[in-house]
């Protein structure tokens, strides 16, 4: 079952402005991952966080992780039409590679 | 990191009949994971395959429905059996990258059913 919820469902920004994506989920986590999809395509790892991390960095990417509340969120700064893509996150708990994915977030930025 | 490629990227098929999907790794990996993602949908994981072994599958998901093969460390293959409309999704293949904590996929089949 998929344990991970995602808000908002559709996120429609300007070119220069922030992103957040927020998801929460149920069960206990070794990780939590971010994964971006282009057009139902493959997708793409972005940025993993540990479970005793609390914020992690990559580019103009920002990820936190809050264990007591289950929840965690993607901020993309200074965000560019060709950011424009779903975002998945995505949690594992050490079960040898499975993940469950959240509902994504559907992110359209115009130029 | 792992390129994997799949094929075929997309196909559209009569219902009552099968699809075979198939993903090559450049490189060998143990376990190899395949998902299912229906229109406007997140993905679930079908199966675990495992190379030398029969597939894991999840709940809600059978052998004679998606039938698995794993030859060797750098293959597989789903087969999507007696199709029907609700079979419509993209199929994705996945590995585990170091760890096996974050995962690279194929590109996907999208298989719309008639």
């Amino acid at each position: 079952s998929q344990q991970g919820e995602e808000d908002p469902q559709a996120l429609s920004i300007q070119e220069g402005e922030n992103a957040t994506m927020n998801c929460s989920y149920k069960t206990s986590i070794n990780n939590l991952q971010w994964y971006r999809q282009n057009s139902g395509r493959g997708l793409v790892h972005l940025i993993l966080i540990r479970s005793n991390e609390r914020e992690k960095h990559s580019g103009r990417l920002r990820v936190t992780l809050d264990t007591s509340k289950k929840s965690s969120s993607l901020l993309i700064t200074a965000s560019r039409a060709a950011d424009t893509a779903s975002y998945f996150c995505a949690t594992g708990n050490n079960q040898g590679g499975k993940l469950i994915f959240g509902q994504g977030t559907e992110l359209s930025v115009k130029p | 990191s792992a390129v994997i490629s799949q094929k075929p990227s997309r196909d559209i098929c009569q219902r009552g009949t099968s699809l075979t999907i198939q993903c090559q790794v450049d490189s060998q990996v143990t376990m190899m994971f395949w998902y299912r993602q229906q229109p406007g949908q997140s993905l679930t994981l079908i199966a675990t395959a495992n190379q030398g072994s029969e597939a894991t599958y999840e709940s809600g998901f059978v052998i004679d429905k998606f039938p698995i093969s794993r030859p060797n460390l750098t293959f597989s293959t789903l087969t999507v059996s007696n199709l029907s409309p609700e079979d419509s999704s993209i199929y994705l293949c996945s590995v585990g990258g170091q760890g096996y904590q974050k995962l690279f996929f194929g590109s996907g089949t999208q298989l719309s059913v008639l």
